[in-house]
């Protein structure tokens, strides 16, 4: 069945840092795979999204990159800032629905 | 995009009794989706709402324990019903966009 990895352990990195998260994903080929930012007590949100044919996507201090050999997506956050920190999920068109990851927390600390 | 407001934001209940969770969406969408989130585990979909017609339950899930009601275009409601402590979860209800999905703030459920 589909799945996605994402580390399941906080990630504490410094302010001004870059933070990189992973996600990967195994018994699929997914047209494009998402990001997505949930704080404590809200639903996530939409950050970007990156498609097959694309290696890297940016936005602001946001970089997505995707290898589908690899069938994994990295997530950058440059220059972090403690606003930052929460939780971010990774996300693929599954079959006919979307399938999440488990989401990585991250802290950045000031 | 889309605006959903989604209520309560949270409860304490007792075991035994039944929560209806209200979602309502800015525009009008087909299908609504209802999503589980246990802690440190990640969303799973409930159920699909569409207008009209029967929810489309997932593995797992079923229209006793969950009863959904999907009125019109803009709004749905999912019922967590006879609740147990294995119940305690964020739920979320969702729609789609062309590329993304766009969530409601959700609703943190205790049961006691």
């Amino acid at each position: 069945s589909q799945k996605i990895e994402q580390n399941s352990e906080a990630l504490n990195i410094q302010e001004g840092k870059t933070a990189t998260l992973t996600c990967n994903y195994t018994n699929y080929s997914p047209a494009y795979l998402q990001w997505y930012r949930q704080d404590p007590g809200r639903g996530p949100v939409f950050l970007l999204l990156i498609r097959e044919n694309e290696k890297e996507k940016r936005k602001e201090r946001l970089k997505v990159t995707f290898d589908t050999t690899l069938k994994q997506s990295l997530f950058h956050i440059t220059a972090s800032q403690p606003a930052d920190s929460a939780t971010y999920l990774c996300a693929l068109e599954g079959t006919y629905k979307y399938i999440f990851g488990t989401g990585t927390r991250l802290k950045v600390l000031a | 995009s889309a605006v959903i407001s989604q209520k309560p934001s949270r409860d304490i209940c007792q075991r035994g009794t039944s929560l209806t969770i209200q979602c309502q969406v800015d525009s009008q969408v087909t299908m609504m989706f209802w999503y589980r989130q246990q802690p440190g585990q990640s969303l799973t979909l409930i159920a699909t709402a569409n207008q009209g017609s029967e929810a489309t339950y997932e593995s797992g899930f079923v229209i006793d324990k969950f009863p959904i009601s999907r009125p019109n275009l803009t709004f749905s409601t999912l019922t967590v019903s006879n609740m147990s402590p294995e119940d305690s979860s964020i739920y979320l209800c969702s729609v789609e966009g062309d590329t993304e999905a766009f969530f409601g703030q959700g609703t943190r459920l205790t049961v006691v």
